[in-house]
């Protein structure tokens, strides 16, 4: 069957960096996808990965790892604002996105 | 103005009972989808549609059912409201790129008594 997991909750302090993990399995894959959710609100784009490597996008970055089928978003210089759920994504060889149940990010000062 | 709007934002309805909610998008997207969110788990995908004629089910459609009555808007019912289908309901759109970045909408809570 497909699978993502991601642990359900991390806890990181203000100005640290935070690394989210991120494994999948599908039937074929057309890339990974990282989004942000706020408490109450709705999930907003935050990266996408298709080939190996790593995509830097300011303080946050995410990288792959097809033939692990891994995936991590890194987040440096944590703020306050960042406490979120973090949602991961798999594409498969449909295009139907794969969810995971998102992984909830614990800012402390 | 928000890009993807949802109607209403919160509804408390009863067993039984036929609700709609509704999605409309100034985004000019053609795909638009309704997924629902329930605590401890991932999204799920209803149903999407890629074109105004082109309706899908998604992964649990049962209970289900969507209109898109124009490209900007795309409804979905509940025909007799159940409580396990008390969840947050998001209606998303993408431009169907490389990438498929969705929009969501703010979402619906339904709460189904």
């Amino acid at each position: 069957g497909q699978n993502i997991d991601q642990p359900t909750e991390m806890t990181a302090t203000e100005g640290a960096i935070v690394q989210i993990n991120c494994t999948y399995q599908t039937s074929g894959f057309n890339g990974l996808f990282w989004y942000q959710q706020h408490a109450g609100e709705a999930p907003t784009f935050l990266s996408y990965n298709v080939l190996d490597g790593l995509e830097e996008k300011g303080r946050f970055s995410s990288f792959l790892s097809r033939s692990k089928g891994y995936s991590y978003l890194l987040l440096k210089e944590l703020q306050m604002k960042d406490s979120a759920s973090y949602l991961c994504a798999a594409m498969d060889s449909n295009y139907q996105l794969i969810w995971g149940a998102g992984t909830k990010l614990i800012i402390k000062p | 103005d928000a890009d993807v709007t949802q109607t209403p934002r919160n509804r408390i309805t009863k067993t039984g009972k036929r609700i709609m909610l509704e999605c409309s998008q100034t985004k000019g997207h053609d795909r638009m989808y309704w997924y629902r969110q329930d605590p401890g788990l991932g999204l799920r995908l209803i149903y999407y549609s890629f074109d105004v004629k082109d309706i899908n089910k998604g992964e649990i459609s049962d209970g289900y059912s969507v209109s898109r009555q124009a490209q900007a808007k795309f409804s979905l019912s509940l025909e007799s409201a159940i409580p396990n289908q008390t969840a947050l309901y998001f209606c998303a759109t993408s431009d169907g790129g490389d990438a498929e970045k969705l929009f969501f909408g703010s979402g619906t809570q339904l709460s189904v008594l």
